[in-house]
């Protein structure tokens, strides 16, 4: 099976930062790469899919990006309401794992 | 509008078979590229994805719970059903439905674009 590690595991920021997360495959899993945001207590929430395209109605100060292997989600200037778990799933073939997550704080 | 909503017990015994029902709207799982996933979020952990069934009735398992794990579907009460055989307390999670799409203008699809609010299934004596 493809593995998915994403760093770092937790990241503390301040409001306004660039926040980059990234997420490496195992093998290549060309773009079929998504992220996912959770906040406490909820299901998670579809944040970029296709390795770069935004879904609707999520800010754009989200952004992703890579191909193959390596892939990042960049915040572009830190909001509190980011405050968040996030999560990267591969989806080209079962199993559909998912990253470990990174949580992100404000610091 | 898209929702999903997951029903089962709270609580189960070691050894226990876990029946879990998510009950979806809004989409028809026998509509052509429709799938509904099954993920598990123990207590402080990552997600894990579980199983999924697609609108033909193709099934897919996580390789390492394939053996305990089922999926079905009942297309007329817009149902996914899993079973977990077996249930120990490390199976102890929260478990979330939610829906994917296969077929798409890009072709890069199958991200779970909706999810339910999750149920919290607890194992213990």
């Amino acid at each position: 099976d493809i593995q998915m590690t994403q760093s770092p595991s937790s990241l503390s920021a301040s409001v306004g930062d660039r926040v980059t997360i990234t997420c490496r495959a195992s093998q290549g899993i060309t773009n079929f790469l998504a992220w996912y945001q959770q906040k406490p207590g909820t299901g998670p929430k579809v944040l970029i899919y296709a390795a770069s395209t935004l879904q609707a109605g999520v800010p754009s100060r989200f952004s992703g990006s890579g191909s193959g292997t390596d892939f990042t989600l960049t915040i572009s200037s830190l909001q509190p309401e980011d405050v968040a778990t996030y999560y990267c799933q591969k989806y080209d073939s079962a199993p559909y794992t998912f990253g470990q997550g990174t949580k992100l704080e404000i610091k | 509008q898209v929702t999903l909503r997951e029903s089962g017990p709270a609580l189960v015994k070691p050894t226990q078979t876990l029946t879990l029902t998510c009950t979806f709207s809004g989409f028809s799982l026998s509509a052509s590229g429709m799938c509904v996933s099954w993920i598990r979020q123990s207590p402080g952990k990552a997600l894990e994805w579980l199983a999924r069934i697609d609108w033909d009735d193709d099934k897919y398992y996580s390789t390492s719970l394939k053996t305990r794990l089922s999926i079905s579907k009942d297309t007329s009460k817009n149902q996914v059903v899993l079973t977990m055989t077996n249930m120990d307390p490390v199976d102890t999670a929260t478990y979330f439905c939610a829906r994917s799409i296969v077929y798409c203008d890009s072709g890069v699809c199958g991200w779970l674009d909706s999810w339910g609010q999750g149920t919290l299934v607890t194992v213990s004596s």
